[in-house]
Order: C-alpha cells, then structure tokens, then sequence
C-alpha cells in the first residue's frame, strides 16, 4: 500500500532552536495533515493543507504542502520544552480509491532539553 | 462539546477473555474509524464505518468486529483476546465531505489493552 516516509525519525534540540521535519511519498496526496502527540494521548491535529504550494502557521508551527503534492514539511520556531512529542503526517493518496481513509507516517519523535 | 471520547482508558484482560471498546462522538461526524498503535509500527488501521450501520476492514481486521448501530457510536470488539493485541487503541472520526477546507479525522484520547 501506499507510504508516508517521515525524516528524521527522532531529533533532540535545545530550547530555542528551530526545528524542520518532512513527510514524502511516491504517490500523489490533495490534502496534508499534520499530528501531534503527547505521552499517553491521542494524535491533536496540528495543521491541514489542502492545496499543493499552501503555507499554513498556527501560532511557532509553519507546514506548507508541497508543488508536487509528494511531500510536505513542518517547522517550529523557537522550541520550548512542551513542544516534545511525537509528530505524525497523514493524508488520503488520490490511488488508493476512495477518500475516507487516510495513511500515516511513522512519525518524528522530538526531544527538547531545557 | 466533548469531540471524540473512548471507555475504558486503561484495561487488563486474560487470555481468551472478551471485551467491547466504546468510543462516541459529538461532532456529527459519518465516518469513524479504529486504529492501533504499537511502538514503531505507527497507527494501524483496525475497522472503519462510513455510515450508521456499515463497517469494513481496515489494515488488520484480523481478530476484531465492529459495529455501528448509532451514528455516534462505534464499537470495537476482542471475543477472545491474545497477548499479540496488547496495544493502545484509538478512535477517530471525520465528516464525509471530501477533504476540503477544516475536514480531518479527531482522535479520541485512547485506551491501554493489555491482554496477560
């Protein structure tokens, strides 16, 4: 089935460094959703793209969808320490047939040291 | 507005017990969906529903059975648990009106199977 290959798996920063993460794939996605999950919670969705080359923040956290619609990137700016958890990216591939479903990266897992 | 919800948050079960994971939602939401998440292997899915009364398998139905009797409840089932499906489960559900503008899938908080 089709994949959503997330780099870097893990990443350890201090408090105040900017951190870049990405979610690429071989088949093409209309719509980029980003997660993040805390210890013993559920996925809280962070950020939705809907269009290819879109740029969307919410509050430190910038993704935008990329121009070819296999990938997608999200930044956070100025890290703090409740920014560690475990950042996913999902999205409906336009093969798979139908579009209630999604598939989901493995995730990156962030660490921030104070 | 509670979202997504799901009983029990925790459970331990023997071998060969039966149990049924209750999740509800509030948003008016048609689809809902059941997934698993073991350590890196990421979210799997279990079970998915598109309407009240509909279900279909997922990544890794083996094992489990759902319903969806209400539009707001599903419900996942174990008849005879094995130790290969201690794992945390979650729910999920989104609208049925194409991935446009605020479409997404909620995620219910989870619940911690543990099958001895």
């Amino acid at each position: 089935g089709q994949q959503l290959n997330q780099s870097p798996q893990s990443m350890f920063i201090q408090e105040g460094e900017d951190v870049s993460m990405n979610c690429t794939s071989s088949s093409i996605f209309n719509t980029w959703l980003w997660y993040k999950q805390d210890p013993g919670e559920g996925p809280v969705l962070l950020i939705a793209l809907y269009k290819a080359g879109e740029l969307t923040s919410n509050g430190r956290l910038t993704a935008q969808f990329g121009i070819t619609r296999k990938d997608s990137f999200l930044n956070i700016s100025a890290s703090i320490p409740s920014d560690v958890g475990i950042y996913f990216c999902a999205g409906p591939p336009l093969t798979q047939g139908g579009s209630e479903k999604l598939v989901f990266g493995k995730g990156t897992k962030l660490t921030v040291n104070p | 507005n509670a979202g997504v919800t799901q009983t029990p948050k925790f459970r331990v079960l023997k071998t060969g017990q039966s149990m049924t994971l209750l999740c509800a939602q509030d948003m008016n939401h048609e689809y809902m969906y059941w997934y698993r998440q073991d350590p890196g292997m990421g979210l799997r899915l279990i079970h998915y529903s598109v309407g009240e009364g509909t279900t279909a398998k997922g990544e890794v139905p083996d094992g489990y059975n759902v319903s969806r009797l209400k539009k707001q409840n599903f419900l996942l089932g174990l008849e005879s648990a094995a130790p290969s499906q201690t794992s945390v489960y979650f729910c999920a559900s989104s609208s049925a009106r194409g991935w446009t503008s605020g479409t997404a899938q909620y995620f219910g908080p989870g619940t911690r199977l543990t099958v001895l």
